[in-house]
């Protein structure tokens, strides 16, 4: 069964600009969670989406967002991006809306110049 | 005071010795997560406990709720431990329903031949 991917693996934007992640749950799974990990902050929680709807929702300002397809796919959306938004972006999927065990993909690598 | 604190922050062994990373919580939980990161960001989920210790292959781990404590235990150790050892909690909000992942800084385990 394949793993959790995230597209891309790496991206560079400069200040000002916006950028869409993808992240594809492993087969089955309905929930998508996103967190953000800094040198600084270590790993932080963005949202967390089951079933389309977004479900939890992080300490994040209104320039993240994300949404969830009805193939589970989950998108997150930073606009107007700032030099504190580079980070490694990861997502997890899970089987179900519970504590489940999670699953993480390798993350994407955002540098913001 | 961080709501998920973890000591040590670095930890440093010899191959064979016996390892313990710690885990206090100040919050109400539903589960407590122990993860594994190696150096290039992918990460792995290690356990998902909510009471008592579970065990797999030299990890062990265990979680003391009414203390809010959890330890991960290394029996031992050896060089391809090295990595950064996560605690992340499922907190428990008020309306009793399952919410977000807060997770700890990490600790950094080097094992050394």
């Amino acid at each position: 069964k394949a793993g959790v991917t995230q597209t891309p693996r790496y991206l560079i934007k400069t200040r000002g600009q916006q950028v869409t992640l993808s992240c594809s749950p492993i087969s089955g799974h309905r929930s998508v969670s996103w967190y953000q990990q800094t040198p600084g902050q270590g790993l932080q929680f963005l949202f967390e989406y089951f079933s389309e709807t977004q479900r939890n929702k992080g300490n994040f300002p209104g320039r993240f967002s994300g949404r969830q397809f009805s193939n589970s796919r989950s998108e997150m959306n930073v606009s107007t991006l700032e030099l504190g938004d580079s980070a490694l972006y990861l997502c997890a999927s899970s089987r179900g809306y519970s504590y489940n065990e999670q699953f993480f993909g390798p993350g994407t690598r955002l540098t913001v110049l | 005071k961080n709501e998920v604190e973890q000591s040590p922050q670095n930890l440093t062994a010899q191959e064979g010795e016996f390892i313990t990373i710690n885990c206090s919580y100040s919050v109400g939980i539903s589960a407590l997560h122990w993860l594994q990161q190696h150096p290039g960001g992918g990460i792995v989920s290690l356990f998902m406990l909510s009471s008592g210790k579970k065990k797999h292959g030299r990890l062990i781990a265990t979680i003391n709720i009414q203390e809010k404590h959890s330890s991960l235990h290394i029996t031992a150790s050896h060089p391809r431990d090295s990595a950064v050892y996560i605690c992340a909690v499922r907190h428990l909000n008020s309306g009793g329903s399952n919410y977000k992942l807060t997770f700890g800084k990490g600790t950094l385990l080097t094992v050394n031949p």
